[in-house]
């Protein structure tokens, strides 16, 4: 069964420029969660979709916005690129919402995106 | 004052010692408490879950909840060069029909051979 997958693996851009991230959740999981994760703040939870519905977010800008398709396929974008969005962007995947507690949550190998 | 604090370490130990991984957090309220191990260059996996006081053994790992004392610890027995890496808790509050997960920032284990 393939993992989680993320594209691009690697991205650089400028300030003032958006960028869109893609993941692909193992088959038949229907929750996609992205997260933040920077050496400073560590990791830090954006959103959840399920069902093509944001059905969690985090504490970041407007700026940080998501959807999910009907394969389950999830994207997020970024747009107005300032340099503390430089970090590793993660995708998890599971079953089901991970609000039921033993649902195991699957990251894929994160985008590391750098802004200069 | 953080929700969830975890020491950044690095943490070096000789190969085959117990480890001892701690997380502390102050919303009480916190249900499901989980461990997650991440490689570099590598996004997290899940190694242990766990939501009551007290141990769960799994292999070498046991995940340990006082949830008194609002402390979760992670033990590793006869540790391996393998078992280098970033190990992060998380926790989970449910709030109606939704929850939050807050992480903590990640202790780098290093185990020398």
């Amino acid at each position: 069964k393939a993992g989680v997958t993320q594209t691009p693996r690697y991205l650089i851009k400028t300030r003032g420029q958006q960028v869109t991230l893609s993941c692909s959740p193992i088959s038949g999981h229907r929750s996609v969660s992205w997260y933040q994760q920077t050496p400073g703040q560590g990791l830090q939870f954006l959103f959840e979709y399920f069902s093509e519905t944001q059905r969690n977010k985090g504490n970041f800008p407007g700026r940080f916005s998501g959807r999910q398709f009907s394969n389950s396929r999830s994207e997020m974008n970024v747009s107005t690129l300032e340099l503390g969005d430089s970090a590793l962007y993660l995708c998890a995947s599971s079953l089901v919402r991970l609000a039921g507690g033993s649902d195991t949550q699957y990251f894929g190998p994160g985008t590391r995106l750098t802004v200069l | 004052q953080k929700e969830v604090e975890q020491d950044p370490g690095p943490l070096s130990v000789p190969e085959g010692a117990i480890v001892s991984l701690n997380c502390t957090y102050s919303n009480s309220a916190f249900q499901y408490f989980m461990w997650y191990r991440q490689y570099s260059r590598k996004g997290p996996e899940l190694l242990m879950y766990t939501y009551s006081s007290g141990n769960k053994e799994d292999g070498r790992f046991t995940a340990q909840v006082d949830k008194s004392s609002k402390y979760i610890s992670l033990f590793i027995r006869d540790s391996q060069p393998s078992d280098s890496a970033t190990y992060l808790c998380a926790m989970i509050l449910l709030m109606d029909s939704n929850y939050q997960l807050i992480w903590g920032a990640g202790t780098k284990l290093i185990i020398k051979p």
